[in-house]
Formats: structure tokens, sequence, C-alpha cells
């Protein structure tokens, strides 16, 4: 197994609190993601990152912030979270292509995150 | 943009009985297919996958052609077991510089004995 930590697995929290979920990836991989994943959207990316301090956004990145201070560690933030933000997400980690990658991405097993 | 489609689900087979779950892409250029399993409570594992056009991902007795013409990758599976019982995700990478991908909306799988 890929060696990927999500933390907190599950959270309950009220509106409008601001919440981080942390990405942690032993593999030194180039690439990391964060997806949240919804009945009948099936998943769909937030944010991505391809280095130390380069991050971009995905289709659903609004209310999200992401950092990446180090290869390992990934973090999302809700700055102040609504009930739309009630989800499962998900952090994907991925080599480049030019180390061998054919573009699958490896996942953790999620964390449960519920806004009251 | 690119874009994935399965069939809705959830489907319900018997024991040994004959899967395929189906699935068309839209995508500029020549992208990887793959297919993602998750069972409850688990993240997604990769199934299989294909990079070209004609390739047959295979694994754990599934299989899946890449069908340019058609713009398939349809999941299929001879005999089918209780334990493949899960959500299944197929998803498209069009060999961009992040590895992106972009998933079908996943499909339940219940098996009964």
């Amino acid at each position: 197994d890929a060696g990927i930590t999500q933390s907190p697995r599950h959270k309950v929290t009220e509106t409008g609190t601001p919440v981080t979920l942390r990405c942690h990836q032993t593999e030194n991989h180039r690439y990391m993601y964060w997806y949240r994943q919804d009945p009948g959207h099936g998943l769909r990316l937030i944010h991505y990152s391809y280095g130390v301090k380069d991050t971009d956004k995905g289709e659903v990145s609004d209310g999200y912030s992401v950092s990446r201070s180090k290869t390992e560690d990934f973090l999302l933030t809700l700055e102040s979270a609504t009930s739309s933000q009630t989800s499962v997400y998900f952090c994907a980690i991925s080599e480049s292509p030019a180390r061998g990658s054919s573009g699958e991405l490896f996942f953790g097993e999620g964390s449960r995150l519920t806004v009251l | 943009g690119d874009s994935v489609t399965q069939m809705e689900g959830p489907v319900t087979l018997s024991e040994e009985a004959f899967l395929t779950i189906n699935c068309t892409y839209t995508a500029t250029g020549y992208p990887s297919l793959f297919w993602y399993v998750q069972y409850p409570g688990e993240g997604l594992q990769l199934l299989l996958k294909a990079t070209k056009a004609d390739d047959k991902g295979s694994n754990k007795g599934f299989e899946a052609t890449y069908r340019k013409e058609t713009t398939s990758f349809h999941l299929e599976k001879g005999s089918v077991q209780v334990s493949d019982s899960a959500v299944y995700f197929c998803a498209l990478s069009s060999n961009n510089a992040g590895n992106m991908l972009t998933f079908g909306g996943g499909t339940r799988l219940m098996v009964k004995p």
C-alpha cells in the first residue's frame, strides 16, 4: 500500500469554524491532490500540488485553500466551513511521468467531514 | 473539457454471474484510462489501466479494453464473487502535466450469494 495518511479520519464541526485536513505521504511523490466525494458526483478535484509551494485550483476550489511547505505534507483548509462542504475528502499522490509513472493516482483512506 | 460517463447503479448480480459496467469518455488527444475500486470505508484502489488504443487492462479477473473508435472502456468480469461488491469508478487522464484524473460518477455493484 502507498504510504498515505490522512488526519483526522472523522470530524464534526459547526458552520463558520475553520477546519484543516492533513495529508502525509512517505513515497516522495511529486504530485498531491485533494478530492471530495459526494453521492452522484464521483470524485471532484479541489486543489492539487506539483511541488513544494506550487499549487493550483481544481474543479471545485471555492471555499478551500491549500498549502504544501514540505514534499510529504499537503494541507487542505476550510476557512469558514459551510454545510455544503460536508463530504468525504480524499488525498491522492502521483509520481511524475519523467520517473516512469503512467498517470495512476494512489489514494488515502479518506476524511469524513460533517458540518452542522 | 474532459468527461467520463458510467452506467448508473446499483448493479445487483448473483454470484458467478457475468459483469459489465459501461464507461464512455470525452477527451482531447489520447488519454490514459483507469478503473478504480472502492470497498466500504476505504479509499480508491487502482484496479486496472490502459494507456493506448486497443490495450487491454486486466487484474483479479477483471478486464477492460481501450476502444478509441467508440471512446469506451467497459469493465467486464466473467464470474463475480460476493467479495467483488464495491463501487467502481472509471477515470481518464489526458496526459496533462499534473496527472489529474477525471472521474465518472461511480457504479455500485452488489453481488448476492
